[in-house]
């Protein structure tokens, strides 16, 4: 089955932008992901899907300061115009017909 | 608009099952187009996924949880429940209920029920 691996931490200045990543392993390098978004004490939000491709698909309400892209198996998620409410642990997730797997989250802090 | 809640016992004590619901609204649970899950997150720590239901009753389970796991679904009550057997405190985490799309993304999340392991 699929593994995903994130950085556990980053961290970028209000008002700039930032690059998460999550990586796909080996052999699974053209699965679609999704991003979702856990601010403190809350609940996961879907942001989007992202393709092999680099096309992605924002959820409802996404801010236009959402973006996403792809690399081989790197999957990345950039946030522009960083504002105070982004600081957040972000996961990517995959699946394939019989499982669903998490990344482990990478949790941003805004300066 | 679509909304999921999770009901059932905040705390379990160990070894015995952990029974959870969700009751989902503003859709109908028997779309063709989705399956519906349950995905849990210990204290500080990452999502886990636990396993999906699809309306006609095919599951699918993590397999590091599958002996201890069932999910039902009861399309007259527009819910679906998850039953954990055999609990220890490494079971103590908040449960989310969701749904996905047929082989496809994690669309939305029930706002999760904090669930205690102990004695």
């Amino acid at each position: 089955q699929p593994v995903l691996t994130q950085s556990s931490s980053a961290s970028a200045s209000l008002g700039s932008s930032v690059k998460l990543t999550c990586t796909l392993s080996s052999g699974h390098s053209s699965y679609i992901i999704a991003w979702h978004q856990q601010q403190p004490g809350k609940a996961p939000r879907y942001l989007m899907k992202l393709e092999g491709s680099g096309s992605y698909n924002k959820g409802s309400g996404v801010p236009d300061r959402f973006s996403g892209s792809s690399s081989g198996a790197d999957r990345y998620l950039t946030i522009s115009n960083l504002q105070s409410e982004d600081e957040a642990d972000y996961y990517c997730e995959t699946w394939d017909s019989n499982t669903r797997v998490f990344g482990g989250g990478t949790k941003l802090t805004v300066l | 608009q679509l909304q999921l809640q999770e009901s059932g016992p905040g705390l379990v004590k160990p070894s015995e099952t952990l029974s959870l619901t969700c009751t989902v609204s503003g859709g109908s649970i028997s779309s063709s187009s989705y399956y519906w899950g349950w995905i849990r997150q210990p204290p500080g720590k990452g999502l886990e996924w636990i396993g999906s239901i699809y309306y006609s009753g095919s599951t699918y389970y993590n397999p590091s949880l599958k002996s201890r796991v069932t999910i039902s679904v009861d399309t007259s009550k527009n819910q679906f429940s998850l039953k954990l057997s055999s609990v220890t405190a490494a079971d103590t985490a908040v449960y989310y209920c969701a749904r996905h799309v047929l082989v496809g993304a994690t669309y939305g999340w029930g706002q999760g029920t904090l669930v205690t392991v102990s004695s």
